[in-house]
């Protein structure tokens, strides 16, 4: 199946833990990003990556770190996780640079990482 | 500051009835707006894409207006099925690469 998928699907760790989220899409997509939704179900963009290159750093703590080994790919770690972690991550992919000038294509979302911090 | 607002927040209606959900946006410039369907326990999924030149597209039984002179839109649902229960979310694309997303109108559709 031609998708994005993202594992786990659930996480529940001990503060001050550090944790991985993998993330993999065999749609040929340039461009991958990690989104946070929060408790309210409000979405936010953390990070994106174009072909392995770091575009977006919104302002998330850097304890958070991402790494692409390849286009089709975005990993997030967190160290130290803290309660406030606490939320569903989603990796998402698009053909080429949303907010590039004729990128009108949406995003393909994983299905989620729910993440649970104790 | 870019802001886009979903009304209603939440939604409950019959089986095979109609409803219009709306989003308001201040977001300049504008490049794009986008309506995602998430259901519970999944991720978000495109529904409509439209540009500035666009005043209606249609996926099926969803059909998106946009005004961008009044900078709104909305989502209208015709004859909604149960599966039509999720959180719509309206996102709104303007001249830089990072989103901003509506906090959703969460739809309850009852048999």
């Amino acid at each position: 199946d031609t998708a994005v998928s993202q594992t786990p699907k659930y996480l529940v760790t001990q503060m001050g833990n550090d944790k991985s989220i993998k993330c993999e899409q065999n749609l040929g997509h340039d461009t991958m990003y990690w989104y946070k939704q929060d408790s309210k179900k409000f979405l936010k963009i953390m990070f994106s990556y174009n072909n392995k290159e770091l575009i977006i750093n919104e302002t998330v703590p850097n304890r958070f770190s991402p790494k692409s080994p390849d286009k089709a790919h975005l990993n997030l770690h967190i160290n130290s996780l803290e309660l406030g972690d606490s939320a569903v991550y989603f990796c998402a992919s698009s053909p080429i640079t949303q907010g590039a000038r004729g990128a009108n294509y949406g995003y393909t979302f994983g299905s989620g990482t729910r993440l649970t911090v104790v | 500051k870019n802001q886009v607002e979903q009304s209603p927040q939440s939604l409950i209606i019959l089986e095979g009835k109609n409803c219009t959900l709306q989003c308001n946006y201040t977001v300049s410039p504008f490049s794009n707006l986008r309506w995602y369907k998430q259901d519970t326990g999944r991720g978000p999924v495109s529904l409509t894409i439209m540009t500035f030149s666009e005043n209606t597209k249609s996926n099926g039984r969803y059909t998106a207006t946009l005004d961008a002179d009044t900078k709104q839109s909305s989502l209208h649902i015709t004859a909604s099925q149960l599966s039509d229960s999720a959180s719509y979310i309206c996102v709104v694309h303007g001249g830089s690469y990072i989103p901003t997303f509506g906090r959703g109108t969460s739809l309850i559709v009852h048999p």
